[in-house]
């Protein structure tokens, strides 16, 4: 049973960096069939893409957050992680850690974190 | 690139709901669907435009041309009160839609 599991600060102040890392269990993470990737959904709003990343090295970044974040695999340990710089208060959100499917093109994901909820406040 | 979606659908129990996801062209693009209940994480319902994973129910279908995506739920059960969210792939970016909520009335 695959299960990926966040962990990181619950509140970060104002222009700081969040780091977050998920762990994988139950799968590799060098496995060929998965990216790995982050999403997030700010409290009663919809979905939004931060990140996905292939254990070799491939990353994509949504465009609007790119300059922020910093997406990299620990495959030792089994784990990826997120570091956004530069918190607002508008990057207050549920934060996921995702695997995808990168055999299909839409590039379902089809196992989601339980979330970690980050708030931006000093 | 946006993906919309109608902000409410309401249906009967039993009935059919429709769920639309419009967006230029996202008949091209292979397209899946999420549903996220209150507080829980969002799953995978449909994949590569009309898949189901394996413990979703056959009564979650979907197709997708054109300019619209769409989710079925045939003979909708309470326990399918939810948000759903589409999703594709852009070129080198994920696009969600903007999500719907479905309630059972």
């Amino acid at each position: 049973q695959v299960q990926l599991q966040e962990s990181g600060p619950g509140l970060v102040k104002p222009s700081e960096t969040l780091s977050l890392t998920c762990t994988v269990s139950g799968d590799s993470i060098t496995s060929r069939t998965y990216y790995w990737g982050w999403i997030r959904q700010p409290p009663g709003e919809g979905l939004e893409w931060i990140a996905s990343m292939y254990y070799s090295g491939n990353t994509y970044y949504n465009p609007s957050l790119k300059s922020r974040v910093t997406m990299s695999v620990d495959t030792s340990n089994n784990q990826f992680s997120l570091k956004l710089t530069s918190m607002t208060a508008a990057d207050t959100a549920v934060y996921y850690c995702t695997r995808v499917l990168r055999d299909y093109g839409d590039f379902p994901i089809d196992y989601w974190g339980q979330g970690t909820l980050v708030t931006v406040s000093s | 690139y946006e993906l919309t979606q109608p902000p409410s659908v309401s249906v009967s129990p039993g009935q059919t709901a429709t769920i639309t996801c419009s967006g230029d062209k996202v008949g091209r693009n292979y397209t899946s669907w999420y549903q996220q209940k209150p507080g829980q994480s969002p799953v995978l319902v449909i994949y590569q435009d009309a898949k189901r994973p394996s413990g979703i129910p056959e009564r979650f279908s979907a197709s997708n041309s054109g300019n619209t995506a769409t989710l079925t739920i045939s003979g909708t059960q309470a326990m399918d009160e939810a948000d759903y969210f589409c999703q594709t792939w852009d070129s080198t970016t994920y696009v969600f839609g903007t999500g719907t909520r479905v309630s059972v009335l």
